[in-house]
């Protein structure tokens, strides 16, 4: 297993449109987190999942984000009508239960 | 509330002195603590962390913290820093009241001069 994966890697979008990203987590990890983070601050929690369950989400987010994961599995985050306020870095991770969190690269996300 | 401090944000070292990067915590219960290193346009790097046993322990890269209950904090360390430490760190905690979720710092970013 090489860790977590997101991808895209970085996304352009204009302003008013829908993006996806997506996340693989280490396999054998349950408890899966995406997180935001802009530049020169800590990440901001949004949510996170145990196994499909989705079991915490921010009060930061509004109802434009939404996130999956089916099957326990992969996770995605979507933005519906994206705004400039949302340009930022989308991190993932995953995590077993009471261990630290292993963060995948990010997606970078610029709303033009 | 759970919450994390790192009273500094930025930390200037000469190469080959000993650095140490601050960070108190406000939990409830048994504090799961974590430190992590950030380097441009890349995620977080787990470094190491504190569950229970000794307050000193040791991670990646040749970095150490010191767990100290009295004080709430957990503060990183390394003997003697390299240029290539230059990097943003986050100290982080687990929440283990209600949901199981990290609170990071707000970042110190550590800078050391050859």
């Amino acid at each position: 297993d090489t860790g977590v994966s997101q991808n895209p890697r970085h996304k352009i979008t204009k302003r008013g449109q829908n993006v996806t990203f997506r996340c693989d987590p280490i396999s054998e990890h349950n408890r899966l987190y995406w997180y935001r983070q802009t530049l020169g601050q800590g990440p901001e929690f949004l949510t996170y999942f145990q196994n499909e369950a989705q079991l915490e989400k921010s009060r930061l987010l509004s109802d434009r984000f939404s996130a999956e994961r089916p099957k326990g599995s992969f996770s995605t985050l979507e933005i519906q009508r994206t705004e400039q306020g949302d340009s930022a870095m989308y991190l993932c991770a995953s995590s077993s239960l009471g261990a630290e969190a292993f963060f995948g690269q990010g997606t970078r996300l610029t709303v033009v | 509330a759970q919450s994390v401090a790192q009273p500094e944000d930025q930390v200037n070292v000469a190469e080959g002195n000993p650095l140490t990067v601050k960070c108190t915590y406000s939990v409830s219960g048994n504090p799961y603590l974590f430190w992590y290193v950030q380097y441009p346009n890349r995620g977080l790097q787990f470094l190491l962390k504190y569950i229970t046993g000794d307050n000193l322990v040791k991670g990646s890269y040749g970095f150490e913290a010191e767990f100290n209950k009295s004080q709430t904090s957990f503060h990183l360390k390394k003997p003697s820093a390299l240029v290539s430490d230059s990097a943003l760190y986050f100290c982080a905690v687990l929440s283990t009241s209600g949901t199981y979720k990290y609170i990071f710092g707000t970042g110190t970013r550590l800078k050391v001069l050859a």
